[in-house]
């Protein structure tokens, strides 16, 4: 069962925007717009950001987007924070008989 | 207040057994699909089972399959994990997660530790 495929880490300044990957199967991210994705802060439970590839739950802030492209999966976080600076993952739906949903390594993002 | 809140973590040794609850509040619980997702010390996030709003089907990861057995009780709104059989690997923070949806997963816990060690 792999994991979906992340960068482990990506940084960037105050203002600027980054993109995190999230590279997955057609077997998962590509078969189906079930791509979500999850902030932790230390210590903290995850929380939705995106969920079904590019929509945001309310109280989200719209500095935080989705798309997908084949089996890729990338959010952008455009404007960067330094409250920004956290744990990102990136889960999919998977058609399988033994997983449901199958999660991203993770990616540590810092704001410089 | 929508909440999710589990308990029932603790230090056991390899090969034992501990079960974990969850207990559900503020929202409708028989209506969700619930899922236990977990968290070993540094690591990242791993789904570990899910189960259907009324309880009729339940699937796991491999690395638990046989070990573990994810049940609910909706006239209590509880979600419990029972695992046997526990290894080292098994260590972890245990989440109770809701399926809101789209396969997303919008309300967490605060989480359970586990700890296999002999």
């Amino acid at each position: 069962q792999s994991a979906l495929t992340q960068p482990a880490s990506v940084s960037g300044s105050p203002g600027q925007s980054i993109t995190i990957s999230c590279t997955g199967t057609s077997s998962d991210v590509g078969g189906y717009n079930y791509v979500s994705w999850y902030q932790q802060y230390p210590g903290k439970a995850p929380k939705l950001m995106i969920y079904a590839v590019s929509y945001r739950p309310s109280g989200v802030s719209n500095r935080f987007s989705g798309s997908k492209s084949g089996n890729t999966a990338s959010l952008t976080i455009s404007g960067l924070q330094a409250e920004d600076e956290a744990d990102y993952y990136c889960t999919s739906y998977i058609s399988s008989s033994t997983l449901d949903v199958v999660f991203g390594g993770g990616t540590k993002l810092t704001v410089l | 207040e929508v909440q999710l809140v589990e308990s029932g973590g603790g230090l056991v040794q390899p090969g034992g057994s501990l079960r974990l609850s969850c207990a559900a509040s503020g929202f409708t619980f028989s209506s969700y699909w619930m899922h236990w997702v977990r968290q070993a010390p540094g690591k990242g996030l791993v789904w570990v089972s899910r189960i259907k709003n009324d309880g009729s089907s339940t699937i796991y990861a491999d690395s638990v399959k046989g070990r573990f057995t994810i049940s609910r009780d909706n006239a209590k709104n509880t979600l419990s994990l029972q695992m046997n059989s526990l290894r080292d690997e098994d260590t972890a923070l245990y989440y109770c997660v809701r399926n809101w949806g789209h396969h997303a997963f919008d309300i967490w816990g605060q989480g359970t530790v586990v700890t296999v060690s002999s």
